[in-house]
């Protein structure tokens, strides 16, 4: 099983157009964050969302935590081919050990 | 900008033998951290480290592995008999405090043969 469910699997959109990534999860965390992976490097953060209802934006990407902060969301407007790549969410349940959601592959055709 | 540093960035190694890989931790950072990656799937966690001893570890993390900060700079994982399922990226992280944000490596493709 398991512990973070990223949909959709795979995303490939043209350019210009919007998106939504889900996270979801039946365990609470103290905290969420979302990563974006390009191939053959580590993930890079993008934001830490800590506040169950909270919403963060940076730039064209609004990110959001669930009221219960059992999920997450991450909204791409007006996507750009430099958007192509993995994006990670993971949890945080302890402090010590993040948990990796299965990934979402972003592909934005020009 | 301070980075984490892994090295090789790649390693081929025979089924049996044992592999180090290294990592050097952004220096003012207290936690570490070992995540794998097999291809095409998630990114697992693999062990955390903080004053000098494991913090954490996963079902993943078995008698075979082990982790050492062996000076004040480097952060090692050993995996002592490799088979053939060990075959994966390995990534390296720190962080500054718990629950921070996450600063990885670039990662060690290792290859089991």
């Amino acid at each position: 099983t398991q512990l973070l469910e990223q949909s959709p699997q795979f995303l490939s959109i043209q350019e210009g157009e919007n998106l939504t990534v889900y996270c979801n999860s039946s365990s609470v965390f103290s905290s969420l964050q979302w990563y974006r992976q390009e191939p053959g490097e580590g993930p890079v953060l993008l934001v830490t969302v800590v506040t169950g209802g909270e919403v963060k934006k940076l730039k064209r990407l609004t990110f959001q935590f669930g009221d219960a902060r059992k999920d997450s969301s991450l909204h791409i407007t007006a996507a750009q081919p430099g958007d192509t790549g993995l994006y990670l969410c993971a949890g945080d349940l302890s402090g010590n050990q993040f948990y990796f959601g299965t990934g979402t592959s972003l592909t934005v055709i020009p | 900008e301070p980075e984490v540093t892994q090295t090789p960035s790649h390693q081929v190694t025979q089924m049996g033998q044992e592999v180090i890989l290294r990592c050097v931790p952004i220096s003012n950072h207290l936690y570490f951290y070992w995540y794998r990656q097999i291809l095409g799937q998630k990114v697992e966690f693999l062990v955390s480290f903080y004053n000098n001893e494991i913090s954490e570890k996963s079902e993943i993390f078995d008698d075979q592995f082990s982790v050492e900060r062996p000076d004040g700079s480097n952060f090692t994982l050993k995996i002592r008999s490799t088979k053939l399922e060990d075959s994966a990226m390995y990534f390296c992280a720190s962080s500054p405090r718990l629950g921070e944000k996450l600063f990885f490596g670039s990662g060690t493709q290792l290859s089991v043969l």
